[in-house]
């Protein structure tokens, strides 16, 4: 089964970094993905991390440790368009599997 | 072309109609997956296609019926739909290292 664990709502200002958590528990694993999700929008597909280590793309950075079952998503030279759901999906071994987890709402302020 | 298309944008629906989602990608992936999305929630999973098979099904009432005609298509038809199925329903396709979504049809049923 799956165990998906994000903070449910953080807030940050314009200009900061802001880390946000995910904690899981797979039936073995197979990578892990990071959506973005605006309000009323489809998920945008962030990053994908498989081997442990920090993976960057411009100002979103993703971190995975398998053996500790977390990775995070760093969010630098925070914008007011930021400001949206960041959802963490493990995907475990067999059957392409991508469950979510509930999801973190980042609100970023002036 | 990282695009998954879903149609229609909007469907309304009567409990007593029968309907169809579509959802089609042309990026050559073999895993498609529909998701059921209700407000300020996360993506919930409904059904996973492999290479053509259904390859889970997680325990959704068999009013939604999929289907993958082939490896660029695949359809949710609808039957006596009841009103809490109103929802965002989204498509995804995945290569392996990149999942992406379709724009998804938001559901009404009256």
């Amino acid at each position: 089964g799956q165990n998906i664990d994000q903070p449910t709502e953080m807030t940050a200002t314009e200009g900061a970094i802001v880390q946000i958590n995910c904690t899981y528990q797979t039936s073995g694993f197979n990578g892990l993905f990071w959506y973005q999700q605006h309000a009323g929008e489809a998920p945008t597909f962030l990053s994908y991390n498989v081997l442990d280590g920090l993976e960057e793309k411009g100002r979103f950075s993703s971190f995975l440790s398998r053996s500790k079952g977390y990775s995070y998503l760093l969010l630098k030279e925070l914008q007011m368009k930021d400001s949206a759901s960041y959802l963490c999906a493990p995907r475990g071994t067999g059957a392409n599997n991508l469950f979510f987890g509930t999801g973190t709402r980042l609100t970023v302020i002036p | 072309d990282t695009e998954v298309t879903q149609t229609p944008k909007h469907l309304v629906m009567g409990m007593t109609n029968k309907k169809s989602l579509k959802c089609e990608q042309h990026m050559g992936h073999r895993a498609m997956y529909w998701y059921k999305q209700k407000a300020k929630k996360p993506p919930e999973l409904m059904f996973v296609y492999s290479y053509e098979k259904l390859s889970i099904n997680e325990s959704v009432p068999s009013r939604f019926s999929p289907e993958c005609p082939n490896s660029s298509l695949l359809n949710l038809h609808l039957h006596a739909l009841q009103p809490e199925d109103s929802a965002l329903y989204l498509c995804a396709s995945n290569s392996g290292t990149e999942a992406f979504f379709g724009q998804g049809t938001r559901l009404t049923v009256v």
